[in-house]
């Protein structure tokens, strides 16, 4: 079975403050792909990144940063110098290596809130 | 970002009631999916379907539930008999051209049912 643990619940940080949100999965799949979607007040699921298991390169995209260690089993996400429009609730997911048909399973997410 | 597209965005039903759900995914994709997420808690895979056919389904997508592809641009996810507890946001994903493991989520359609 599939897992993945957000363990933080909430985070309220000061507006342009560095925070990182914690990603831990479990899986028993030599090929998989992580993924964090960022879900704003408006109730949408915004992709952000999509990581792949033989891919350990980590990324950085503007003020967002993913950490990817398989030793650890993590893929963490780094906000630098975050903004009061960052503030949401932050999902990391896990998709196993099915034929593309593999439904992702979601973490409990991260409520972040970036105060001015 | 690539579009996926739901209706209704609000839809209000009493108990016992059958209700369908459509989403019109990304075009020219044979994978979609549904997912569900009782407020305040995480999304949860309900079903995913290929080719026209239901790929793979979690224990909450049980008998009640059903998803048809009525023709070739909507899907739809139909609850019967619905109950208080399925109240939740009904989220479709669709990959995206070549990005196949990918999912891009529609805005979700909130149910409640009264």
């Amino acid at each position: 079975a599939q897992k993945v643990t957000q363990a933080q619940t909430e985070i309220s940080v000061v507006e342009k403050e560095d925070v990182t949100l914690d990603c831990v999965y479990e899986t028993r799949d030599t090929t998989y792909y992580l993924f964090w979607y960022k879900q704003p007040p408006s109730g949408e699921l915004v992709f952000l990144i999509r990581r792949n298991s033989f891919d350990e390169q980590n990324e950085i995209s503007g003020r967002y940063s993913w950490n990817f260690q398989k030793s650890t089993s993590s893929f963490n996400f780094t906000i630098t110098a975050s903004q009061v429009v960052d503030s949401a609730v932050y999902f990391c997911a896990l998709r196993g290596s099915g034929g593309g048909a593999d439904g992702l399973t979601f973490g409990k997410g991260t409520h972040l809130i970036i105060q001015p | 970002e690539p579009e996926v597209t739901q209706t209704p965005s609000h839809q209000v039903t009493q108990m016992g009631q059958e209700v369908i759900l459509r989403c019109v995914p990304i075009s020219n994709h044979l994978y979609f999916y549904w997912y569900r997420q009782i407020l305040g808690q995480k999304v949860e895979f309900l079903v995913s379907f290929y080719n026209n056919e239901i790929s793979e389904k979690s224990e909450i997508f049980d008998d009640q539930f059903s998803v048809e592809r009525p023709d070739g641009s909507n899907f739809t996810l139909k609850i019967r008999s619905t109950k208080l507890e399925d109240s939740a946001m009904y989220f479709c994903a669709s990959p995206a051209g070549g990005r196949r493991y990918e999912q891009y989520f529609g805005p979700g359609t909130r149910l409640t049912v009264t």
